[in-house]
């Protein structure tokens, strides 16, 4: 099946930095989602991106199809935006609404 | 309304219980999603509804029983669950799988403690 790789694992900020997070996939994608998973749980949506380019304020995220690889950039970083980053993706051709994640990127923002 | 809400926010229950997850969503979704996440370990597909049947069942054990009685809700009956069953359950929804947009939205998650 597709393999889906995130990179770093771990990353720790200064609040106010700027960082790039990064996506490798394996094989065709006709959904890429970037998700953040606060301390309680929950996964909040951030990109819809199987291609392209998006922002939404301080994020945002670029994929390259061809390539098999999906960066999210934050700037400006805040202790609220700590919390584990998910890529996932939907092979295409795979069974439909099967997202894989990848193992995640833990950010620890500090004040 | 771009919600999915789910009861419990918590359950701890005995191997020899019987309870129910509940999932609900108004957003018109067709599709709707049962996800395990056990601790530092990314979210993992169990089943897939959709327009109410079941799509996909990613070889969950007989003991996770899916029900989806109406397209706006989904639940996921334990009997007999096993201490290694302590998890987050996730629910998620989208737009119908033949739909060429399948951004899918998740509720907050039950987290589940098998004693």
């Amino acid at each position: 099946g597709i393999q889906v790789e995130q990179s770093p694992p771990d990353l720790i900020l200064q609040e106010g930095a700027n960082s790039t997070l990064r996506c490798n996939f394996s094989d065709s994608v006709n959904n890429l989602q970037w998700f953040h998973q606060n301390p309680w749980g929950q996964l909040i949506n951030l990109f819809y991106i199987p291609s392209g380019t998006k922002q939404n304020g301080r994020l945002s995220a670029t994929t390259v199809a061809t390539e098999r690889y999906s960066l999210l950039y934050i700037s400006s970083s805040q202790t609220t935006d700590s919390g584990v980053y998910f890529c996932a993706v939907e092979n295409y051709g795979g069974s439909q609404g099967n997202l894989i994640f990848g193992k995640g990127t833990k950010l620890s923002v500090k004040p | 309304d771009t919600e999915v809400t789910q009861t419990p926010k918590h359950l701890v229950m005995g191997m020899t219980n019987k309870k129910s997850l509940k999932c609900e969503q108004h957003m018109g979704h067709r599709a709707m999603y049962w996800y395990k996440q056990k601790a530092k370990k990314p979210p993992e597909l169990m089943f897939v509804y959709s327009y109410e049947k079941l799509s996909i069942n990613e070889s969950v054990p007989s003991r996770f029983s899916p029900e989806c009685p109406n397209s706006s809700l989904l639940n996921l009956h334990l009997h007999a669950l096993q201490p290694e069953d302590s998890a987050l359950y996730l629910c998620a929804s989208s737009q119908a799988r033949e739909s060429s947009y399948n951004e899918q939205f998740f509720g907050p998650g039950t987290r589940l403690t098998v004693l």
